[in-house]
């Protein structure tokens, strides 16, 4: 495809449970990154990876959450033993390169339920 | 730090009545400046943006924005908007660096009065 896709696009699971949200950006962009969006609230900036350089992971919000880049492709969002508070939607964007210049193409999301 | 604010949460117009969304930043240097727009249950599209030269910047869908140096600001502006337009809007800023993010503002939503 041509854009940033996102799996699954809807996910409800219970609290505790732990949850997997994959990103498959643009075919050649280096640079990729998570955000989350609660309801009616903003972009919270969860982590970045930019090609082979350790990922910025000032964005994550507790040690239940964790992200992956294999192969400077696909990405794995996991948020282990949900809570509430973790209901939102799950962007990723990725751009042809990293840095503040760098316009970003979003996917449409994972919304992310925990009953 | 930089930062970017977005003083108007949720802003109703007519339409075919013009808009002006406000947007202003707080950092030392000129950032890169970028207007984004999220329609309900899809991620954000990029409208327009602004690195250099003319202050005035043409985007997708009618929509333009003026940077003005002197006030920190890159507001968003439409002549007539349609239905269409309703959506949340967002203002972002960055810096050129490699390791830089792009700081988003925390929107603007826009409802259409027929």
């Amino acid at each position: 495809g041509a854009g940033v896709s996102q799996s699954p696009s809807n996910k409800v699971t219970e609290k505790g449970k732990d949850v997997e949200l994959r990103c498959d950006p643009i075919s050649g962009h280096t640079a990729l990154y998570w955000y989350r969006q609660s309801l009616g609230q903003g972009l919270e900036f969860l982590i970045y990876f930019q090609g082979n350089s350790a990922p910025d992971k000032s964005g994550l919000p507790s040690d239940r959450f964790s992200a992956e880049r294999t192969g400077g492709s696909v990405s794995t969002l996991t948020i282990q033993r949900t809570q509430q508070e973790d209901s939102a939607v799950y962007l990723c964007a990725s751009s042809p390169r990293g840095g503040g210049n760098q316009p970003q193409h979003f996917g449409d999301g994972t919304r992310l339920s925990i009953l | 730090a930089q930062s970017v604010t977005q003083p108007d949460i949720h802003i109703t117009v007519s339409e075919g009545a013009s808009l002006e969304l406000r947007c202003n930043y707080s950092y030392g240097a000129t950032p890169y400046l970028f207007w984004y727009v999220q329609s309900p249950g899809q991620g954000l599209q990029l409208l327009l943006k602004y690195f250099s030269g003319d202050t005035l910047v043409q985007g997708i869908k009618g929509f333009e924005a003026e940077f003005k140096r002197s006030q920190s600001s890159f507001n968003l502006r439409k002549p007539s908007v349609h239905w269409s337009d309703a959506a949340e809007y967002f203002c972002a800023v960055g810096l050129y660096s490699s390791a830089s993010k792009i700081i988003f503002g925390s929107g603007t939503r826009l409802s259409i009065r027929p």
